[in-house]
């Protein structure tokens, strides 16, 4: 597709339940990376992926969260055990180019943990 | 961590005005950059600045890239009611393609 796709776009759960989040960047950009919106919130970042480099993970809040990026191209977040503060809208953004930092991002997947 | 500060964090102003935003930070950045962010919707980049200094425009929208690289301003001539939305300023210091820093928003909210 011509943007950065994200699904579902919807999510409800109950608290304890896993959940996996999917991103599918824009064709060609070597970078990605995953923020988290909480209501009336700024971006918090998670991780960000950077062609076959480790990916950084200093922004992943607890062991609950993890992220893989499969062939350099689609990313899965999986939350496991999900609590309440964990409600937020993700965000999926990608990077045409290493180090620009001019980021396109999905329309974001709303999490809501009942 | 590096953090930034934007404000204001909202702004109520009449349609016709403009509107200015600024965003500072405790460290140098390499890249400034400006989204906004329609509801529903992912931020998308409005102005990206590359060099200390920089003035920048896009259409109705203006920013700097501040001497100091420690701070960013975005100013919005003539708003119109589509203007509403979530403006976020983001620093970016690209060695080995770091991660991007963003402010807390500034909501803008244009009456007709």
């Amino acid at each position: 597709g011509a943007g950065v796709s994200q699904s579902p776009s919807n999510k409800v759960t109950e608290k304890g339940k896993d959940v996996e989040l999917r991103c599918d960047p824009i064709s060609g950009h070597t970078a990605l990376y995953w923020y988290r919106q909480s209501l009336g919130q700024g971006l918090e970042f998670l991780i960000y992926f950077q062609g076959n480099s480790a990916p950084d993970k200093s922004g992943l809040p607890s062991d609950r969260f993890s992220a893989e990026r499969t062939g350099g191209s689609v990313s899965t977040l999986t939350i496991q055990r999900t609590q309440q503060e964990d409600s937020a809208v993700y965000l999926c953004a990608s990077d045409r180019e290493a180090g620009t930092g001019e980021l396109f991002f999905g329309e974001g997947s709303r999490l809501t943990v009942l | 961590g590096q953090q930034l500060n934007q404000s204001p964090q909202s702004m109520f102003i009449q349609e016709g005005e403009d509107v200015s935003m600024n965003c500072t930070s405790s460290s140098i950045f390499n890249t400034w950059l400006w989204y906004k962010q329609d509801p529903g919707e992912g931020p998308v980049l409005l102005i990206a600045l590359y060099k200390a200094g920089e003035l920048t425009s896009n259409g109705r929208l203006t920013a700097q890239f501040g001497i100091t690289r420690k701070d960013s301003f975005l100013n919005i001539s003539a708003s119109i009611p589509s203007d509403v939305g979530i403006y976020f300023c983001a620093g970016h210091y690209n060695t080995n393609a770091g991660k991007s820093t963003f402010g807390d928003g500034t909501t803008l909210t244009v009456k007709p």
